[in-house]
């Protein structure tokens, strides 16, 4: 069936440096999205992408569509310590009656003040 | 704005109980509704997907059953609980047309 492979599955990083992950597909997708996740909490969207090729921005979030529509990749820049979480990506296909989701594992970032 | 409510936020339950989550939405007219299991903190397993009162569709199957008995209504149920049922349980909803998915703050099921 259709699965997301996310990378890295973890990051520690200092605070102040950028972040790049990416969520990879065997499957073409017609929609993107990137959700954060805070303990104890549901996911928040960050980032919906539409169509491939987009770049699109949300504060100092960057998310791309990939060209070939099996990937995307989420940039944070300048991270902060709230930016602490884990960040799923996530495909979606349309399916029937329904829009199909599927969920990547997640990418658990730290971050060290 | 849209909302999605999601009550309780804990239940501690014992094995053989039963179970009633629920979950409304507020803002928005026949939305898709969705329950998800979350373990570990990871990997968001979809169980069960509503598109219009009365209509439910299950992903997986289980010891749960899921109700939508009104527009903006969405209800995770069990008869007997499990101890495997314990987890991290969001409810979402969406438009529909290719739109994302707005997830609950969850609630986090623990059985003894």
């Amino acid at each position: 069936g259709q699965q997301l492979n996310q990378s890295p599955q973890s990051m520690f990083i200092q605070e102040g440096e950028d972040v790049s992950m990416n969520c990879t597909s065997s499957s073409i997708f017609n929609t993107w999205l990137w959700y954060k996740q805070d303990p104890g909490e549901g996911p928040v969207l960050l980032i919906a992408l539409y169509k491939a090729g987009e770049l699109t921005s949300n504060g100092r979030l960057t998310a791309q569509f990939g060209i070939t529509r099996k990937d995307s990749f989420l940039n944070i820049s300048a991270s902060i310590p709230s930016d602490v979480g884990i960040y799923f990506c996530a495909g979606l296909s349309r399916e029937t009656s329904y829009d199909k989701v599927i969920f990547g594992p997640g990418t658990s970032l730290s971050v060290i003040p | 704005s849209q909302t999605i409510h999601q009550w309780p936020a804990t239940l501690v339950q014992p094995v053989g109980s039963p179970l009633s989550l629920e979950c409304t939405v507020e803002g928005t007219s026949n939305p898709n509704l969705y329950w998800y299991r979350q373990a570990a903190g990871r990997g968001l397993q979809l169980l069960f997907y509503s598109v219009g009162i009365g209509q439910i569709s299950s992903e997986v199957p289980q010891n749960l059953s899921a109700s939508r008995p009104q527009d903006r209504q969405f209800i995770l149920s069990s008869k007997k609980l499990l101890l495997s049922d314990s987890g991290f349980y969001l409810c979402a909803w969406s438009t529909g047309n290719n739109q994302p998915q707005h997830f609950g703050d969850g609630t986090r099921l623990s059985i003894l």
